[in-house]
């Protein structure tokens, strides 16, 4: 089956650092990708859609300078948050779906948890 | 306004027993409906799609149903495991629209001995 990876799984940086996550598809291609936050014990929140060889969509509220999202082909999407602070210590996660099917599953990367300290 | 809901936020259940997890609706024009299946610390994994066509579909101890009347549908699991401990998320595709999924706030499940 398709197979998001995302790294890494964990990070810690210092406040004002700052941090890439990568998210590639194994085995299909992906022109659009999406990144997530989640804050303990609630769901999933859109950040961003990514797409291939364009700019990043934001959602509402989310700071594209803060959080640079560059989709350089069709298997890499990286999510860089810029100048960390310790609010943006969360569970980052980036999904995908097989190229050229809108409706077919997402597949998830098992996520990166960043602390900012 | 495009919304999914769902309830109960927290479930605690014992091992063994059933339970059924519900979401309720607004998006327009509803393309499809999946349930996500979230184990702590990772990412979401796919239990089951429910077209606009289908009022049940199961796989494994998970049975899903779709009113497409009402915007409702549930997931059913049987015979729970510890392994069942999970949040439970209900996202919904509509047909149009640039971002077209919409996801639910989750049901936090817990099954206990």
């Amino acid at each position: 089956g398709a197979v998001v990876s995302q790294h890494p799984s964990w990070v810690i940086c210092k406040s004002g650092t700052s941090v890439k996550i990568e998210c590639r598809s194994l085995d299909f291609q992906a022109t659009t990708m999406f990144w997530y936050r989640q804050f303990p014990k609630q769901s999933l929140m859109l950040m961003a859609t990514s797409n291939e060889g364009s700019k990043a969509t934001y959602e509402q509220g989310v700071e594209k300078d803060k959080f640079l999202i560059n989709h350089a082909s069709l298997t890499l999407s990286t999510l860089t948050v810029t100048s960390a602070h310790p609010e943006d210590s969360s569970f980052y996660i980036c999904s995908a779906r097989v190229l050229g099917s809108r409706n077919s599953p997402l597949h998830f990367g098992n996520g990166t948890r960043l602390t900012v300290t | 306004k495009n919304q999914v809901e769902q309830s109960p936020q927290s479930l605690i259940i014992l091992e063994g027993k059933n339970c059924t997890l519900q979401c309720n609706y607004t998006v327009s024009p509803f393309s499809n409906l999946r349930w996500y299946k979230q184990d702590t610390g990772r990412g979401p994994v796919s239990l089951t799609i429910m077209t606009f066509s289908e009022n049940t579909k199961s796989n494994g101890r998970y049975t899903a149903t779709l009113d497409a009347d009402t915007k409702q549908s549930s997931l059913h699991i049987t015979a729970s495991q510890l392994s069942d401990s999970a949040s439970y998320i209900c996202v919904v595709s509509a047909q149009t629209g640039a971002n077209n999924l919409f996801f639910g706030t989750g049901t936090r499940l817990t099954v206990i001995p």
